[in-house]
């Protein structure tokens, strides 16, 4: 059971490349969920979904795209990057269910815009 | 919108001590989750606990263990015997139980850095 699988683990971008994030997990779980991390500031959610077909933005949704074709996939992307979405970021989907709520999260991308 | 408040910044103890972090959160809800997640150096996300709302009992993990105070919004984590192991960020969590019609993810405090000396 491989859980949340996300690529790559590094990258560095210049300015106005573009790049997509990957995520996968195996759970069948509905809800899936992008957050960027930077320091001091916790962990904060960019997008998310509630099923295939299905996505919303969350508190930090400029500059990424996301899509959900399959319920296994949630890739994010960014369109044209800047030096502001240098960050660590983590997808993660959820179990819910009265005594199983929680959230798997991935191992993490550390993403650097020059 | 709910928001979650860790106060501490960062904490060092003892090996052996017991340590506790605090947490505080604000909510209209009435039914919730509260996590408590560790993120060591590995940078991995790392569920320690989780508090139904809906109970009053307080959640209990091998050395972990919360302080759920319903009315104060307050749910504090307690480390018994720390362990080097235990060194890592720590955050606590917020999720409505019953999502939908806003951002269905996880609300996160700050976090608290805990370094347990040797």
């Amino acid at each position: 059971n491989a859980g949340v699988t996300q690529t790559p683990k590094f990258q560095v971008l210049k300015t106005g490349q573009s790049m997509t994030l990957q995520c996968a997990q195996d759970m069948n779980h509905e809800y899936m969920s992008w957050y960027r991390q930077d320091p001091g500031m916790g962990l904060r959610l960019i997008h998310y979904s509630v099923g295939a077909g299905i996505t919303d933005q969350g508190e930090v949704p400029n500059g990424y795209n996301v899509s959900r074709s399959t319920t296994e996939d949630f890739p994010l992307r960014l369109l044209s990057a800047a030096p502001s979405q240098t960050s660590v970021y983590f997808c993660a989907s959820r179990e819910t269910g009265i005594s199983n709520e929680k959230l798997f999260f991935g191992s993490g991308t550390q993403l650097s815009v020059l | 919108a709910q928001t979650v408040t860790q106060s501490q910044p960062e904490m060092s103890v003892q090996e052996a001590e017991t340590v506790t972090l605090s947490c505080t959160y604000d909510t209209s809800e009435s039914n919730y989750y509260l996590f408590w997640y560790k993120q060591p150096p590995s940078r991995q996300m790392i569920l320690v606990i989780r508090q139904e709302a809906y109970k009053q009992q307080n959640a209990t993990e091998n050395r972990f263990s919360v302080n759920f105070q319903k009315a104060a919004k307050s749910f504090s984590l307690k480390i018994s015997d720390s362990q080097l192991g235990d060194t890592a960020m720590y955050f606590c969590a917020f999720i409505p139980m019953y999502s939908g019609g806003g951002a269905d993810g996880l609300t996160f405090g700050k976090g608290t850095h805990l370094i347990i000396q040797p």
